[in-house]
């Protein structure tokens, strides 16, 4: 049975700018196996969100919202894959959720996460 | 949320009770809708995928279906156990981002 763990020291202070640093262990499959990997957040108010994913082969894919600020990459020796988010601000606080991706195109793109971590709660001061 | 579910939806025990997903052509109308159950404190279960496929161990109680750029999740013989959120996602063409619904909160009573 596969199983996905968030962990991480939640918040650094490089200088004067907080960034978010986030590691997802895979447990029973070998990422470097396949399929694409996810990162998630869920807020109260703006529900779930897309952050991005990756392919253990390819550049990482980011919501275009994120994207100057989210760098993902992956440990094949580890078999686990890591979230930097840079300038994080009160609004970035959320709980995050890693999440296995299915992906494929079939007269129509088909993605889904079938398989998610129990997720990390970052909370980020104002 | 770019695609839209009604905030609340409730039904009493061994009813059926359906939840809507409205999107536009860039999403569900040209990929792919999943479906997900949420409990407080939990990660999202993977409920339905490709607009209507059943993952191992999810009761057929459970339906999806799709008709244009909307989509609904149907959940028959209603359990207390079934309150949760459920969450309606796809990928949209155009915005190249995975999107999802605002999430629609089940209450049996």
């Amino acid at each position: 049975q596969m199983q996905l763990q968030e962990s991480g020291p939640g918040l650094v202070k490089p200088s004067e700018t907080l960034s978010l640093s986030l590691t997802c262990e895979v447990n029973g499959y070998s990422i470097s196996s396949g399929y694409y990997w996810g990162w998630i957040r869920q807020t109260p108010g703006k529900g779930l969100e897309w952050i991005g994913s990756l392919f253990h082969s390819e550049s990482p894919s980011y919501n275009p919202s994120l994207k100057s600020r989210v760098t993902m990459s992956v440990d094949t020796s580890k078999n686990q894959f890591s979230l930097i988010m840079t300038s994080v601000t009160a609004a970035d606080t959320a709980l995050y959720f890693c999440a296995r991706e299915i992906r494929g195109y079939s007269s129509g793109w088909y993605n889904y996460f079938d398989h998610w971590g129990q997720g990390i709660l970052v909370a980020v001061p104002s | 949320s770019l695609l839209t579910q009604p905030p609340s939806v409730s039904m009493a025990p061994g009813q059926k009770v359906t939840i809507s997903c409205s999107g536009s052509s860039s999403n569900i109308g040209n990929n792919y809708l999943s479906w997900y159950q949420q409990f407080p404190g939990t990660a999202p279960k993977l409920l339905i995928y490709e607009d209507n496929k059943r993952p191992s161990g999810i009761p057929d109680r459970f339906s999806g279906s799709k008709s244009g750029t909307s989509a609904t999740l149907g959940i028959t013989g209603l359990q207390t156990g079934d309150e949760a959120d459920y969450f309606c996602g796809t990928w949209d063409t155009s915005l190249s981002v995975w999107v999802f619904g605002g999430g629609t909160k089940l209450t049996v009573l």
